[in-house]
């Protein structure tokens, strides 16, 4: 069984580009969530992917955006980038059983913004 | 809407000692509590989880957490630390309304084990 992998695992770009993150879901997993990781923080909560749709999303600007495929594989895009996106990102899948399911959580990808 | 605060962002423990690592959330009612480990360059790793039943929660490597409503507190325990478990470690939150996932972490607190 395949765990949840992120690609790049490093990315450097600079103010006002954008960027896009690649999360590959553990297998038979419905939905991604994405999270962002500034140093010395707790992961905040960008947003939530249930089958395609967005299912949630937390306290971040409209140009943080994503995607989930029907393989339940999802990006995250972000535009006009910042300063202050620099962060790890992480992505978790779990499967909506209905139940508590344990969200699994790639290594994430460390974005430097210059 | 939901907290978590983790007291002491650093915690030292010598080998063989006590962990005890202090979590209190802030929730209008009872969330599902969650500890996560996450070691150098690597995501989270699940350590236990509450949702209902016992409070009294065991995990993976050794690790516990008991719920106490009435402290609003989810503090996580080992009885004897080993080197391996130098870590970060982070408390979460989630609703407990069907269909809403989001976790909500507190800062870490991190942990250095003295030989």
């Amino acid at each position: 069984e395949t765990g949840v992998t992120q690609s790049p695992t490093h990315l450097i770009k600079t103010r006002g580009q954008q960027v896009t993150l690649r999360c590959s879901s553990q297998s038979g997993h419905n939905t991604v969530s994405w999270y962002q990781q500034a140093l010395g923080q707790g992961p905040q909560f960008i947003f939530q992917y249930y089958r395609e749709e967005e299912n949630g999303r937390g306290n971040f600007p409209p140009r943080f955006s994503g995607l989930q495929f029907p393989n339940y594989s999802s990006e995250l895009n972000v535009n006009a980038l910042e300063l202050d996106d620099s962060a790890l990102y992480l992505c978790a899948s779990s499967l909506d059983s209905g139940g508590v399911d344990e969200q699994f959580f790639g290594p994430g990808t460390r974005l430097t913004v210059l | 809407a939901q907290s978590v605060t983790q007291l002491g962002s650093h915690v030292s423990v010598s080998e063989g000692a006590l962990v005890l690592l202090r979590c209190n959330y802030s929730s209008s009612v009872p969330p599902y509590l969650f500890w996560y480990v996450q070691y150098p360059n690597q995501g989270l790793q699940l350590l236990l989880k509450y949702t209902t039943g016992a409070t009294l929660v065991k995990g993976i490597n050794g690790f516990e957490a008991e719920f106490k409503k009435s402290e609003t507190s989810f503090h996580l325990t080992k009885p004897s630390a080993h080197m391996s478990d130098a870590a970060e470690y982070f408390c979460a939150v989630r609703p407990t309304n069907f269909g809403n996932e989001k976790l909500t972490f507190g800062t870490g607190t991190r942990l250095t084990i003295i030989p």
